[in-house]
């Protein structure tokens, strides 16, 4: 257990739909980052979250938000899903002012399936 | 746009081969470079961060150096071992220095 819990592990839906994944940071960490990882496609960088500001965008779609709640947790919403945004999404947690000492923490992730 | 970029995309080597991956980036702008390992079915673990040129890092039988002058970063196994096969991941800092731009990865196999 990296201490990154990503709800839920699996989720199929269909086109057009909406929906919500959570992540909560390992203990301690201020900053959350989303990244979509679709096939034969590197982690794409979507958003990053420090103590419930945004911080920096990738490359999102305006479809998708994300906000940081006082507790720290995240959430990455997904709007009118098309086949495409079919993908593994992972969230990493860090202390975002030694990224230039340590590495992410990532979660297990979520495979969304848009059916 | 920060680009980073991996080669090979994909390699097969027996047990006790050595080998190694090359991952190229940005030298402007540079903060940090960053080496991950992914094995199937988990989430990607932080083996090395580095910052200063001519950096090398070593963990057991990997080690990784640096280049920011000319951009590059080589990661090497040592005496490799099917405990190794994974894709292993190189990520750059962007230049807010905010968020990690990762490479495709290179996916070792290594065969008993």
């Amino acid at each position: 257990d990296s201490g990154v819990t990503q709800t839920p592990k699996h989720l199929i839906t269909a086109t057009g739909q909406r929906v919500t994944l959570r992540c909560s940071p390992r203990s301690g960490d201020l900053s959350v980052y989303w990244y979509q990882q679709s096939l034969d496609q590197g982690l794409q960088f979507l958003i990053h979250y420090y103590n419930g500001e945004e911080r920096a965008k990738g490359n999102i779609l305006e479809r998708f938000s994300a906000q940081q709640f006082p507790d720290l947790h995240s959430e990455l919403n997904l709007s009118s899903l098309e086949l495409g945004d079919s993908a593994l999404y992972f969230c990493a947690s860090s202390d975002s002012s030694t990224l230039e000492f340590y590495g992410y923490t990532f979660g297990s992730g979520t495979r969304l399936t848009v059916v | 746009i920060l680009n980073v970029e991996q080669s090979p995309q994909s390699l097969h080597v027996q047990e006790g081969d050595s080998t190694n991956f090359t991952c190229s980036f940005p030298s402007s702008n540079f903060y940090a470079l960053h080496w991950y390992r992914w094995e199937t079915a988990k989430s990607p673990e932080a083996l090395f961060v580095m910052t200063l040129n001519g950096d090398e890092k070593k963990k057991g039988r990997i080690s990784a150096t640096l280049n920011t002058k000319e951009g590059y970063s080589y990661l090497y196994i040592k005496g490799s071992q099917p405990e190794d096969s994974a894709t292993y991941l190189c990520a750059s800092l962007n230049q807010a220095g905010t968020a990690l731009i990762f490479g495709k990865g290179t996916t070792l196999s290594v065969s008993s």
